[in-house]
């Protein structure tokens, strides 16, 4: 069965400072990874895939199939930044679902 | 083209009555899913449409509840006797492509369809 388990509900950090939302899982076969997005009054929209290996509005993550882990890391944090942000993965045969994590919603102070 | 249309936005019924939700995906999306939302949860899958076929239906999803896409195009979510604890938020969402390379798992979600039932 597929899990995405991220284990902070809250992150609550200063402008500028380094972050890192943790997102584990839990899949038998070769998973595909994504980070989801919610802003304030948005809806929920794909931040980056592990498959593209890019960097969005200076996110990036890297899946670690040793540690089954794909956490989300950005150097320095903006106001901006502050949203829920949701792991998400999927199998690579046939149709597979996708599973989200519960989310971890990011607040950045001044 | 506007994204992905959900409607109505809030539905507020009692206990018991019927509610239909409708969903616009895009246009050119073959593929379309419908998930549920409740406070401090992630979307939960629900089900899957390529075309106007139901491919995947989730345990979550009980005989009140029933899915269509008529024509490939837009969908609808019925539940039926609804409980209180059917009050969640339905999100709509749609994907093109037919691989994971060409973005098949890359969903586009309208802005849900909150149900409220008291």
């Amino acid at each position: 069965a597929q899990r995405v388990t991220q284990p902070e509900k809250l992150l609550s950090v200063f402008k500028g400072a380094p972050v890192e939302l943790k997102c584990n899982y839990s899949y038998s076969g070769s998973p595909e990874l994504f980070w989801y997005v919610q802003y304030s009054r948005q809806r929920l929209q794909l931040l980056l895939r592990h498959i593209s290996r890019e960097s969005i509005k200076g996110f990036t993550a890297d899946l670690n199939k040793g540690e089954t882990s794909f956490h989300l890391k950005k150097p320095f944090a903006q106001e901006e930044d502050s949203a829920m942000y949701y792991c998400a993965l999927s199998g690579y045969t046939g149709f597979q679902k996708l599973v989200f994590g519960t989310g971890t919603r990011l607040l950045v102070s001044p | 083209d506007t994204g992905v249309s959900q409607n109505p936005r809030h539905k507020i019924t009692k206990r018991g009555q019927n509610v239909t939700f409708r969903c616009d995906p895009i246009s050119e999306h073959n593929r379309l899913y419908w998930y549920r939302q409740t406070l401090g949860q992630g979307p939960e899958f629900l089900t899957y449409f390529q075309n106007e076929a139901q491919l995947e239906k989730s345990r979550l999803l009980s005989d009140r509840f029933s899915a269509e896409r008529p024509k490939g195009s837009f969908s609808t979510l019925e539940i039926q006797r609804t409980e209180q604890g059917d009050s969640a938020m339905y999100l709509c969402a749609s994907s093109a492509g037919r691989g994971r390379l060409s973005g098949a798992n890359v969903l586009t979600f309208g802005a849900g369809s909150r149900l409220t039932v008291l």
